[in-house]
């Protein structure tokens, strides 16, 4: 069975200030990660994911994330955020076991951005 | 990337009422389909998983009655909320996967609907 664990619910950073959500992971096998964002009253659009090949993955509007296995972490991080930014960010992990299950969600982190 | 069209996004409808929602992949043929259920301020709950032309498997706790799942093609699978309730008043948010996705587990999702059930 695998879990993902995302421990801040709410994550508020000032504009143009960098940020990091937190993701960590329990697999007793190889994983896919994946990091998604919400915005309000809307689906859920992939931000970016990692497969395999370089643990450092760079995804959509600035942000990027860092796959380390020794502490089944998928850390999200952006530089300097905008208001726009502001929304429901959840980390997302598959066995890849090609099987009818679908990904594992963390909770979610809300981030809000502060003018 | 993919992209999966969801449909209405917002629907009010009367209690005892019955609600369909479409899920469509527009450009890619889905085999497996999720229904996720998104309550205030939380996660998203997995409802039922859909594989076109077999029955729909439900996560425990979904009432199946209730939450028909129909995947009649490789590209359109269907929720219906039957004799809606109050409670059942959420957003639901389909995804899907196609083919070459199947092992990495990713994937797509629509826009999501709103139910109101008055």
């Amino acid at each position: 069975a695998q879990s993902v664990t995302q421990l801040d619910s709410q994550v508020p950073v000032f504009e143009e200030a960098p940020v990091e959500l937190r993701c960590n992971y329990s697999s007793s096998v190889s994983v896919y990660l994946f990091w998604y964002v919400q915005y309000p009253n809307q689906g859920l659009q992939l931000l970016l994911k990692y497969l395999s090949g370089s643990t450092l993955v760079k995804g959509i509007n600035g942000f990027e994330a860092e796959f380390n296995k020794s502490q089944t972490s998928f850390h999200l991080r952006k530089p300097s955020v905008h208001i726009s930014d502001t929304a429901e960010y959840f980390c997302a992990v598959s066995d890849g076991g090609g099987g009818a299950d679908g990904l594992t969600f963390g909770k979610g982190t809300h981030l809000i951005i502060q003018p | 990337g993919a992209v999966v069209s969801q449909h209405p996004s917002r629907v009010i409808c009367k209690s005892g009422t019955s609600v369909k929602i479409e899920c469509r992949s527009l450009d890619f043929q889905a085999t497996t389909m999720f229904w996720y259920r998104q309550f205030p301020k939380k996660s998203l709950m997995l409802m039922a998983t859909s594989n076109e032309g077999s029955k729909a498997t439900y996560e425990q706790g979904v009432e199946k009655d209730k939450f028909l799942i129909n995947h009649a093609s490789l590209t359109l699978s269907t929720l219906t909320v039957t004799s809606a309730h109050p409670e059942d008043s959420s957003f639901y948010i389909c995804s899907a996967r196609f083919l070459a996705g199947a092992n990495t587990g990713e994937l797509f999702f629509g826009e999501g609907s709103r139910l109101t059930v008055l």
